[in-house]
């Protein structure tokens, strides 16, 4: 299962509200995570189950979707959420990664 | 709490075999439906899935890469070792382990503990 992210790079300011899409190439029910990575560092779980957010994640952070179509949407962006986010499906092995989304500082 | 950590060479020759040892604490690969994944980041790259082994030895691989890889766990020293035969410059990257939560089924097989990863490069 091919998972495409976009856009694969955004700039963006502090408040606004970003949208990260990802697509995959045959329906995963709801069975996708979002992660967060920064510069150096391993990847975080932000979202299980396309919309389940992980004990300690801030509720500016939601996931939605199912089928082949997910979202991740941090209603207001914060200094600290510049990072790379990824998706992955959990639907069948192998458990394949989105390609990225760079979310930057505009 | 659960940690990971990762280990093993930093620098490998092409051809080579690469061994890396992921070393967890707070939880036990015996408990049911727990696993340990391993992923690996190409410098400046998207992650890309490799491995997984279950509390039951049960087994799953990256296709692309099945060929090359070996998967095996230690229960008694809380150890998941990933082998990696015929190393080439396309594999450098830094290279994670992952606890996956003891669930079943579709949806389960999220990693929500990471370990910090070790960059391995592969040159002569």
């Amino acid at each position: 299962i091919q998972l495409t992210q976009s856009p694969s790079s955004l700039s963006a300011s502090v408040g606004d509200r970003v949208t990260i899409t990802c697509r995959a190439s045959q329906g995963i029910s709801s069975y996708l995570a979002w992660y967060q990575q920064k510069p150096g560092k391993a990847p975080k779980l932000l979202i299980s189950a396309a919309s389940t957010l992980q004990s300690g994640v801030p509720s500016r952070f939601s996931g939605s979707g199912s089928g082949t179509d997910f979202t991740l949407t941090i209603s207001s962006l914060q200094p600290e959420d510049f990072a790379t986010y990824y998706c992955q499906q959990l639907n069948s092995y192998p458990l394949t990664f989105g390609g990225g989304t760079k979310v930057e500082i505009k | 709490q659960i940690t990971l950590k990762e280990s093993g060479p930093t620098l490998v020759k092409p051809t080579q075999t690469l061994t890396l040892t992921c070393t967890f604490s707070g939880f036990s690969l015996t408990t049911s439906g727990v696993g340990v994944g391993w992923i690996r980041q190409p410098p400046g790259k998207a992650l890309e899935w490799l491995a997984l082994i279950y509390w039951n030895d049960d087994k799953r691989y990256s296709p692309s890469l099945k060929s090359r890889l070996t998967i095996t766990k230690d229960t008694s020293k809380n150890q998941v070792v990933l082998t990696m035969t015929n190393m080439d410059p396309v594999d450098t990257a830094t290279y994670y382990c992952a606890h996956s939560p003891p669930l079943y089924g579709p949806g389960s097989y999220y990693l929500d503990y990471w370990g910090q990863g070790t960059l391995v490069t592969v040159s002569s």
